[in-house]
């Protein structure tokens, strides 16, 4: 199985400032890997999945964006953050047939 | 657009009870069904993994089953303890590539001691 790394934990940020949020993945190569948001009230929604370095698919328009920049390193990231960015984010690996997740960061946009 | 709805959202019980958690899903040409649990601000924990060839899976006192044709699953936990209180998830993996998966939103289960 594979372990998912994610940090920070938790973000405080202000209206209008970047963001940078990382994840890693160990016990696999070239994994599938994902970035989900739990918005308060909603289920956790897909925000992007890539199948290899370089190569993102974003299955919601926002104002966030993602990048692979290494096999097991996903990135998420703000220009400018909006109120409604807050949430609790998880990153999450896969093969075919599962899903690993990371421990999440809660993000707050104040 | 596959969508998944859990009943009920939310469920408090005496501990030692029987209970059973309702997943369904709107287009049954799934891959596999999976139910997680989440504890307060943290992530998931997998608990069961159903591959849509299958009828249910098994583990300790959790079975989950799967009905494909009508697009239900059902998630049976026998003895509830307060331990077992938590958030839990369904989620169904529509395609065998790399689509992620469609998340349900969740019945909040409190077990009282």
């Amino acid at each position: 199985s594979q372990t998912i790394h994610q940090w920070p934990a938790t973000l405080v940020q202000p209206v209008g400032s970047p963001l940078s949020l990382e994840c890693t993945v160990e016990g696999t190569s070239n994994p599938n890997l994902y970035w989900y948001r739990q918005a308060a009230g909603r289920g956790l929604q897909l925000l992007f999945y890539s199948v290899g370095i370089g190569q993102i698919s974003s299955e919601v328009p926002q104002n966030l964006s993602a990048s692979r920049p290494q096999d097991r390193q996903f990135i998420l990231s703000s220009k400018k953050l909006l109120l409604s960015d807050s949430g609790f984010y998880l990153c999450a690996g896969g093969e075919i047939y599962e899903q690993y997740f990371g421990p999440g960061t809660r993000l707050t946009v104040t | 657009k596959q969508e998944v709805t859990q009943i009920p959202a939310a469920l408090s019980v005496p501990e030692g009870e029987n209970l059973v958690l309702n997943c369904s899903f709107t287009d049954s040409a799934i891959y596999n069904l999976q139910w997680f649990r989440q504890d307060p601000g943290k992530g998931l924990t997998s608990l069961l993994l159903i591959q849509s060839s299958q009828r249910e899976q098994t583990s300790g006192r959790l079975n989950a089953s799967l009905d494909k044709s009508s697009g239900r699953s059902t998630l049976y936990i026998a003895a509830s303890q307060p331990g077992d209180s938590a958030t839990y998830l369904c989620a169904v993996k529509s395609g065998g590539g790399a689509d992620g998966l469609t998340f349900g939103k969740g019945t909040h289960l409190i077990i009282q001691p």
